[in-house]
């Protein structure tokens, strides 16, 4: 059975305090792991997809990147903005239609 | 497009009450979800179809039940409502493996929700 784990619960910065949200992984032959942002009251907004072990992606002040064992979305400078929460989903090699989903990275941004 | 799209926002029932959801995609995906969100519970499947007259059980697929007569539409039951289904229910939907841009497994796109009270 796939599983995810995302670590810290909840995390709060002060704007411009960079940092990392860690997303760890059982699965059964990674087929691709997906972040994505959702705002209180609003559905999952798609981030970013990683493939391989030392893939790197991207997105203004995101940058999401992927070992063997887990995943880290860096996070540069954040602004009020960036305040949401994080979700890290696995697609595994037993399923072509499914992912598992982690119970998310609650980000706080103060000004 | 309007992407995926859910009704209705909001709904409060009462225990054994039945009521069915609509999800609704311009993006003629293949795949459809019905998930729901629980507080320190994460966002769990409840079904699945990929494909019109196709559907398939999620990971907490008891009390509901699904239909995909038209290929844009996915509707999730609730036959007699229970305090446990109060949640947060989202639509997804994406595209078949290796159908857009050479990757391999598409994103899945969510809709905005649906805010359910069963009292």
């Amino acid at each position: 059975e796939d599983q995810v784990t995302q670590s810290p619960e909840a995390l709060r910065l002060q704007e411009g305090e960079s940092s990392s949200l860690n997303c760890s992984y059982t699965v059964s032959g990674l087929r691709g792991l997906f972040w994505y942002r959702q705002d209180p009251g609003k559905g999952p907004e798609f981030l970013f997809t990683l493939y391989s072990a030392g893939e790197e992606k991207e997105k203004e002040r995101l940058k999401a990147t992927l070992t063997k064992k887990e995943s880290f979305l860096h996070i540069t400078a954040p602004k009020p903005e960036d305040s949401a929460t994080y979700l890290c989903a696995v697609q595994g090699g037993g399923s072509n239609y499914k992912l598992t989903f982690g119970k998310g990275t609650l980000l706080t941004v103060n000004p | 497009n309007a992407g995926v799209t859910q009704t209705p926002k909001f709904r409060v029932l009462k225990t054994g009450q039945s009521m069915t959801l609509l999800c609704a995609q311009d993006m003629n995906h293949e795949y459809m979800y019905w998930y729901r969100q629980d507080p320190g519970m994460g966002l769990r499947l409840i079904h699945y179809s990929v494909g019109e007259g196709t559907t398939a059980k999620g990971e907490v697929p008891d009390g509901y039940n699904v239909s995909r007569l038209k290929k844009q539409n996915f509707l999730l039951g609730l036959e007699s409502a229970a305090p446990s289904q109060t949640s947060v229910y989202f639509c997804a939907s994406r595209l078949p493996v290796g159908t857009s841009g050479g990757s391999s497994y598409n994103e899945q796109f969510f809709g905005p929700g649906t805010r359910l009270t069963v009292l």
